[in-house]
């Protein structure tokens, strides 16, 4: 069975620096996705970004970067440039090629932002 | 455009009672589903769909049923609820198969109380 594992349940960072939160996982599949989902203190749970396992480019989005470590079956966001906004709970999710949504989520991060 | 809605945000049950959480996307999703969060848990999915007429059991269906008679609502039942049923539900839904595979928008997430 496929599972997910953040080993580093609150993470803290200063304003304006750089912070990577960490994440396993385990599969036997070949074609399958990662994603790094955020839920601010609103619940409202938000994609940040998205990794297909066939691409060895690392995926970014502005400020959003992950490291995407195949073999390791290792996958961490980078956040720079951190600001108050970032705070938020930070999931880390996977699924198996051909699944339309079925994702297996990690236990969560609580990123803290100090000003 | 309202994206995914759910209702009740809140609800507080005693043990024994029945109820529906209501969702409702406007975005022509083809895929739907049901996670429920609990803390320190992450996120885990109860039930999906993938289509009008089409449902299927995730990680933890037990005490749930759910029905899709049209392409927009997916509302998720419990039966006899139990004090383990105490919990954050969030619906999601995502595109048609093949397209943006476990890009999920969610609702807002219901609390539910079981007494």
């Amino acid at each position: 069975a496929q599972t997910v594992t953040q080993s580093q349940p609150e993470m803290s960072v200063q304003e304006a620096e750089t912070v990577t939160l960490s994440c396993t996982y385990d599969t036997s599949e070949s074609d399958y996705y990662l994603f790094w989902y955020k839920q601010p203190p609103s619940r409202q749970m938000i994609l940040v970004i998205r990794q297909e396992a066939y691409k060895q480019q690392n995926a970014t989005e502005n400020r959003f970067s992950v490291n995407f470590q195949k073999a390791a079956k290792s996958f961490s966001l980078k956040i720079s440039d951190s600001q108050l906004g970032d705070a938020a709970m930070y999931f880390c999710a996977y699924t198996r090629g051909g699944s339309q949504g079925n994702l297996i989520f990690g236990k969560g991060t609580k990123l803290s932002v100090k000003p | 455009n309202a994206g995914v809605t759910q209702t009740p945000k809140f609800q507080v049950l005693k043990t024994g009672q029945s109820m529906t959480l209501q969702c409702a996307q406007d975005m022509n999703h083809e895929y739907m589903s049901w996670y429920r969060q609990d803390p320190g848990m992450g996120l885990r999915l109860i039930h999906y769909s993938v289509g009008a007429g089409i449902t299927d059991q995730g990680e933890v269906p037990n005490g749930y049923n759910v029905s899709r008679s049209t392409t927009e609502d997916f509302p998720l039942r419990l039966l006899s609820a139990a004090p383990s049923q105490t919990s954050v539900y969030f619906c999601a839904s995502s595109y048609g198969p093949g397209l943006h595979p476990g890009e999920l928008f969610f609702g807002e997430g219901s609390r539910l109380t079981v007494l």
